[in-house]
């Protein structure tokens, strides 16, 4: 079945620094990288997504990017403000939909 | 648009009961839910694919008699924990897929379901 490996596990930031997290996948069959953010007791929250067709996609501070022949995907979140503090996942997914989710960082954003 | 609700929000029971969690898709068919476990400070662990209509597909590890899974309509699958032990204990979230508008594979989850089993 289908690995995924997140790095770090931990990660803080000053704030209005960039802020970074990788993944590789195992399973050359994931067509779909998701990013989460979930806070505490709270469900996971999609903040970026991308497709293995793409090798970058951006939405304002956010970023991924895809090196499909590598099988890493990363999460690049620039600026970082304080409300950026929480728990991210990457995920893998195939076209049957089922999703591979990373162990999570927890990103701290020092005002 | 893709909201999915669980319900309840929390639960409390003793060792030994069965709960039984539904999510629901308020406003799309959903062919497919997901069922997923997150302990604290840990990632979400699939538990079992549910297929409106079939069995649900467990992933290893995962007793299928333990976790009930039913999923009879486009809209509503419920997962029942049997017998539940204080292990059992944990954030139980669901995912459901669209239909019509999916957009590749994105899956909307629902807020999820604590469970503390005394």
């Amino acid at each position: 079945g289908e690995n995924v490996e997140q790095h770090p596990s931990t990660l803080s930031v000053q704030e209005g620094d960039s802020a970074v997290i990788k993944c590789t996948y195992s399973d050359s069959a994931s067509n779909y990288f998701p990013w989460y953010k979930q806070e505490l007791g709270k469900r996971p929250q999609l903040i970026i997504d991308i497709r293995s067709n793409v090798g970058e996609k951006k939405d304002q501070r956010i970023a991924v990017t895809l090196n499909k022949t590598a099988k890493h995907f990363s999460l690049h979140i620039t600026e970082t403000q304080p409300e950026d503090s929480a728990v991210y996942f990457c995920a893998a997914s195939t076209n049957a939909g089922k999703s591979t989710f990373g162990d999570g960082t927890t990103l701290t954003v020092k005002p | 648009g893709a909201v999915v609700s669980q319900h309840p929000s929390w639960v409390i029971c003793k060792s030994g009961t069965s709960v039984k969690i539904e999510c629901r898709s308020l406003d799309f068919q959903a062919t497919t839910m997901f069922w997923y476990r997150q302990f604290p400070k840990q990632s979400l662990m699939l538990m079992a694919t549910s297929n409106e209509g079939s069995k649900a597909t467990y992933e290893q590890g995962v007793e299928k008699d333990k976790f009930l899974i039913n999923h009879a309509s486009l809209t509503l699958s419920t997962l029942t924990v049997t017998s539940a032990h204080p292990e059992d204990s944990s954030f139980y979230i669901c995912s459901a897929r669209d239909l019509l508008t999916t957009k590749y594979n994105e899956q909307f989850f629902g807020p999820g379901t604590r469970l503390t089993v005394l």
